[in-house]
């Protein structure tokens, strides 16, 4: 079975609007971590944001955003206002805590934002 | 030089021939690992150095060889390889905490390898 789904292998949005991308994740570990990452055409994995399987809140870096839902097992990535440059794959990552710094990835996301 | 390094950045090379891929951080981490991207598949773990030691390898083939003389470099030599083992190769390291919201990995912009 996945560990990781992200089940949109591509997505549109219109520059400034807001997009969501979608990841659930499968484990049976109480503690673990969630990552999303960029990689641009360049082909460099640049982190996004980070979420921990025991945070209350949901976890932001500017004009990103995390949606965890525990109960559902997803933990779903927004992009608010989107940019020309968000174009890019976007990666959903899980680190399992029982696990020293095996990420696990999923397929990824192509976005392309739409001027 | 910031964050982490890789060079060279595109490699083409014969089945027969050895090559070595290089991976610098510039972090302070502790931990370094190679990644493996092929099209069309998941981002695939190959090799964990922790402290200069291997602490994982998922059962990559001999043809591949990791090397980390120190906790700021680590290699990936190359031998005999296939047209299969074309990729993108990354190279990410970490503090190497036990706790995953404090191992947070980061990138270099890989080596984009074509094994004719």
């Amino acid at each position: 079975a996945q560990k990781i789904t992200q089940t949109q292998p591509g997505m549109f949005v219109q520059e400034k609007e807001a997009v969501t991308l979608d990841c659930t994740y499968d484990t049976s570990d109480q503690s673990y971590g969630l990552f999303w990452y960029k990689q641009p055409s360049s082909g460099e994995m640049i982190f996004l944001i980070y979420q921990g399987s025991y945070d209350e809140q949901n976890a932001t870096e500017g004009r990103y955003s995390l949606n965890f839902q525990k109960a559902r097992k997803s933990a779903n990535l927004v992009i608010s206002a989107s940019q020309l440059g968000d174009s890019a794959m976007y990666f959903c990552a899980m680190r399992e805590g029982r696990s020293q710094g095996n990420l696990i990835f999923g397929k990824g996301t192509k976005l392309s934002v739409k001027p | 030089e910031t964050g982490v390094t890789q060079t060279p950045r595109h490699l083409v090379m014969g089945m027969t021939n050895k090559k070595s891929l290089k991976c610098e951080q510039h972090l302070g981490h502790n931990a370094m690992y190679w990644y493996k991207q092929s099209a069309k598949k998941p981002l695939e773990l190959m090799f964990v150095y922790s402290l200069e030691e291997r602490v994982e390898n998922n059962s990559v083939p001999s043809r591949f060889s990791p090397e980390c003389p120190n906790s700021s470099h680590l290699f990936l030599h190359l031998h005999t390889l296939q047209p299969e083992d074309s990729a993108l190769y990354l190279c990410a390291s970490s503090q190497g905490s036990a706790s995953p919201g404090a191992d947070t990995q980061y990138f270099g912009p890989g080596t984009r390898l074509t094994v004719l």
